[in-house]
């Protein structure tokens, strides 16, 4: 069965450092793979994807994430966080046929002053 | 819309009564699902609907939970006899033909009591 997994509950963070959020999953062949973000009370905003192709993507708000395929990996990092990005960050994974998404259980980020 | 809405925003009701949740998806989206969040359980998936197939229902977490979409376009999502477990927040998401992006509305959140 397809599994997401999210090492980190909730992360802190200085504002202005970097930021990489863990992301591995389980799954027979190479799914899509998606990065969201949920701010309080918010619905999710998608903030990238991964389909085929460059293994490295580009995303919104500067997120970047890259799939490794070898570690069953989909990392999001940012190079320097800025308050804003406080929120909840969910990795989802769709099988390439369509159909629904199976998240992992979110990781919650605080940016420090 | 430019957006997928739903409506309430938030539901009260009590334990036993029914409850109606309804979602627009956004204009042309042939793709719509529903997903529920709790604190328990995450971001699960409920129900599917792709153009006029059968809908996947193998997420529903009973027969108290039903789904219908009229006209190829709004959802309406239905809990029976409601029960404190059903609190939690519904997430309803569309995608156009051939993309495999969903895109979230904002929820509703339902509160049983």
């Amino acid at each position: 069965a397809q599994s997401v997994t999210q090492p980190d509950i909730h992360i802190t963070v200085s504002e202005g450092a970097s930021l990489e959020l863990r992301c591995n999953y389980s799954y027979g062949a190479t799914p899509y793979l998606f990065w969201y973000v949920q701010s309080p009370g918010q619905g999710l905003q998608l903030l990238l994807k991964y389909f085929s192709g460059d293994t490295l993507v580009q995303g919104i708000k500067g997120f970047e994430a890259e799939f490794k395929r070898s570690q069953s990996s989909f990392n999001l990092r940012k190079p320097s966080v800025h308050w804003s990005d406080a929120a909840e960050y969910f990795c989802a994974v769709e099988r390439n046929q369509g159909g629904k998404l199976i998240f992992g259980q979110g990781t919650e980020l605080s940016v420090k002053p | 819309g430019a957006g997928v809405s739903q409506s309430p925003s938030n539901k009260v009701t009590e334990k036993g009564k029914d409850v109606e949740l309804r979602c627009d998806p956004i204009s042309g989206h042939t793709a719509l699902y529903w997903y529920r969040q709790s604190l328990g359980q995450g971001l699960e998936f409920l129900i599917y609907f792709q153009g006029n197939s059968a809908p996947d229902k193998s997420g529903l977490p009973s027969d108290r939970f039903s789904a219908e979409r009229t006209g190829g376009s709004v959802s309406t999502l239905t809990i029976q006899r409601t029960q404190q477990e059903d609190s939690a927040v519904y997430l309803c998401a569309s995608s156009g033909s051939g993309e495999e992006t969903q895109y979230f509305g904002p929820g509703t959140r339902l509160l049983v009591l």
